[in-house]
């Protein structure tokens, strides 16, 4: 069963950091592609961040970019978030999602529970 | 970026009713889109793939339609276990989300 399990979440204040993680099973974690996906209190999905499955390919919103860092650790099939600099905005539920590729085009197949990161003085 | 626009964003529905839900591209992302289920306090469930391709264990009940810019998810008989929030996603360039329309039992 494919599990994704997030942590490292909390109350932090403006302008610090704050570094997430997503613990994978069920599934070898070295042959996908993974994002972070965030969602505001009451609001819609924001894709955050994406890496291959080698670290080879790395993308961020412009919302995060520069501030943000995403990477991972094969060995210890885990996915992590750095996020530095933070903002109000960035208070948000975030998960973690394997990426799926087909010949048409990539998608998110298996989603975390999330993890929230609240940003407030 | 490419913007989606989901109607409407809230639906009553009686058990057993035919449900369709509307998903619109800002441009033609081809078939490049996917439905996910969001039940209250729980991570997105992936429906549909690929515009019309049903997601492994998801009940057939849903499916999905359309390619180019208008896209529709369908529950043919709704279910009481079917209230959530459905949201559509474009993956054609980049990844971008609509906001979602919310289904209740009417």
């Amino acid at each position: 069963e494919v599990q994704l399990v997030e942590s490292g979440g909390g109350l932090v204040q403006p302008g610090r950091s704050l570094k997430l993680s997503c613990l994978a099973s069920g599934f070898t974690f070295s042959n996908y592609g993974m994002n972070w996906i965030r969602q505001a209190p009451g609001k819609g999905l924001e894709w955050v961040a994406s890496i291959s499955s080698s670290s080879s390919y790395i993308y961020y919103a412009d919302t995060v970019k520069g501030r943000f860092t995403i990477s991972r650790d094969n060995a210890k099939n885990t996915l992590y978030l750095q996020m530095t600099s933070l903002r109000s905005e960035d208070t948000a539920l975030y998960y973690c999602a394997r990426l799926i590729t087909t010949v048409v085009g990539d998608y998110f197949d298996y989603w975390g529970q999330g993890v929230m990161v609240t940003v407030s003085s | 970026d490419i913007q989606m626009t989901q109607s409407p964003s809230l639906l009553s529905a009686s058990v057993g009713d035919r449900v369709t839900l509307n998903c619109k591209a800002s441009q033609n992302i081809y078939k490049n889109l996917a439905w996910y289920q969001q039940k209250l306090g729980e991570a997105p469930k992936l429906l549909i793939y690929n515009a019309n391709s049903l997601q492994t264990g998801i009940p057939s009940r849903f499916s999905g339609s359309g390619s180019g810019t208008d896209f529709t998810l369908t529950i043919s008989s709704l279910q009481p276990e079917d209230v959530a929030t459905y949201f559509c996603q474009q993956y054609y360039s980049g990844y971008t989300f609509g906001a979602g329309t919310k289904l209740e039992l009417k």
